[in-house]
């Protein structure tokens, strides 16, 4: 079975305390990992796609990487505006077109 | 920027009321999704759409129907609500099978 786990559940960092989030994933065949962000009360924004093991992907303080069977989002120098839940999800080759999620990491940034 | 629209914020239904959330994206995406979240459970799908009149069961269809008349809107269907469907919904577009997911802000929707 699919199957996406995000470790920790929650984070608490102290601003400029940089850190990194675990997306642990086993599918039959990965045709990509997402990265998402969600603000309380509102959807996921997109922020990565990774496809193959070893890519990686960068938005300001924000990096994404991918093996073969995990993913790390690395937030280096966090400010208290990256406070958020953070989504992974992937899509596997049986699946077409949909997203299997993980339960996120809410994150918070202390100033 | 993708816009995905969803017609009501909050909404609160009585037990027993069929209910309609709809949904609109203004990109021309062939992909429309469905999703309900709910805490420690995270997102869950409910059903999609890859074309018009075309629709596929996700994880959790049952008590839900879906409607897609026209490429750009995608409808979901509760068609008895229950107290069990007291959730966040979320509607998702998508351009193609490999592309990301575009999520639209969400509807609360409360079953008393």
């Amino acid at each position: 079975e699919d199957q996406v786990t995000q470790s920790p559940e929650a984070l608490r960092l102290q601003e400029g305390e940089s850190s990194s989030l675990n997306c642990s994933y086993t599918v039959s065949g990965l045709r990509g990992l997402f990265w998402y962000r969600q603000d309380p009360g509102k959807g996921p924004e997109f922020l990565f796609t990774l496809y193959s093991a070893g890519e990686e992907k960068e938005k300001e303080r924000l990096k994404a990487t991918l093996t073969k069977k995990e993913s790390f989002l690395h937030i280096t120098a966090p400010k208290p505006e990256d406070s958020a839940t953070y989504l992974c999800a992937v899509r596997a080759s049986s699946n077409t077109g949909k997203l299997i999620f993980g339960q996120g990491t809410t994150l918070q940034v202390k100033p | 920027d993708v816009k995905v629209t969803q017609s009501s914020r909050y909404l609160v239904k009585r037990t027993g009321e069929k209910v309609f959330l709809e949904c609109v994206q203004d990109m021309d995406h062939e992909n429309m999704f469905w999703y309900r979240q709910d805490p420690g459970l995270g997102l869950r799908l409910i059903y999609f759409s890859y074309d018009v009149k075309m629709k596929e069961k996700g994880d959790i269809p049952e008590g839900y129907s879906v409607s897609r008349e026209k490429k750009e809107r995608f409808s979901l269907i509760l068609e008895s609500a229950s107290t069990n469907q007291t959730s966040m919904y979320l509607c998702a577009s998508a351009k193609e099978n490999n592309s990301p997911l575009h999520f639209g802000n969400g509807t609360r929707l409360t079953v008393t």
